[in-house]
């Protein structure tokens, strides 16, 4: 089956700008969780998302946001870009409620979005 | 709060050597425990996981125990090929949320021919 798809793949915008990231999950999974990879931070955990509620958020200003839509789907957006912004950008889906749960975290091959 | 440290990279490696990648965690409870890996150009693929103290994790060779009293994840694998290189990264799940990862640094590994 289809794994975590994320677009677009690449993607350039201007400082000041917005932008808005896309995830499909993989069928069947209601959990969408986003990351954050950069060379300086590393991995950073920005939101998660279950049955469209966001269960919880990481340490990032309010220029970060996401939702999550009746069919699992979910986008993030970013607002007033800044330099910072630049990284990869990460989706990952799970059928149930992560690894609490017992079920397995799949990632997407992300969102390269540098900020000029 | 909770953390993750990994030995610092590029480990770097003639094919068939033996290879070890340090990993230690401070977290409160008992989190479960993950190797992530990501091969040039895309994103994480996990390795393996151990969800209790003393389990042992595997998949392609590699192989992880969950070492409570040391509050360790150390990865290893007898025999690495050119194919393994790429970015490792120990992670845990942080039970206070039940979705979200805390992750290291990553370690990048180079196998040489």
């Amino acid at each position: 089956k289809a794994g975590v798809t994320q677009t677009p793949r690449y993607l350039i915008k201007t400082r000041g700008q917005q932008v808005t990231l896309s995830c499909s999950p993989i069928s069947g999974h209601r959990s969408v969780s986003w990351y954050q990879q950069t060379p300086g931070q590393g991995l950073q955990f920005l939101f998660e998302y279950f049955s469209e509620t966001q269960r919880n958020k990481g340490n990032f200003p309010g220029r970060f946001s996401g939702r999550q839509f009746s069919n699992s789907r979910s986008e993030m957006n970013v607002s007033t870009l800044e330099l910072g912004d630049s990284a990869l950008y990460l989706c990952a889906s799970s059928y149930g409620q992560g690894e609490l749960s017992g079920n397995t975290i799949y990632f997407g091959e992300g969102s390269w979005l540098t900020v000029v | 709060g909770n953390s993750v440290t990994q030995m610092e990279g590029p480990v770097t490696l003639s094919e068939e050597a033996f290879l070890t990648i340090n990993c230690t965690y401070t977290a409160t409870g008992y989190p479960s425990l993950f190797w992530y890996v990501q091969y040039p150009g895309e994103g994480l693929q996990l390795l393996l996981k151990a969800t209790k103290a003393d389990d042992k994790g595997s998949n392609k060779g590699f192989e992880a125990t969950y070492r409570k009293e040391t509050t360790s994840f150390h990865l290893e694998k007898g025999s690495v090929q050119v194919s393994d290189s790429a970015v490792y990264f120990c992670a845990l799940s942080d039970r206070g949320s039940s979705y979200k990862l805390i992750f290291g640094s990553g370690t990048r590994l180079l196998v040489r021919p």
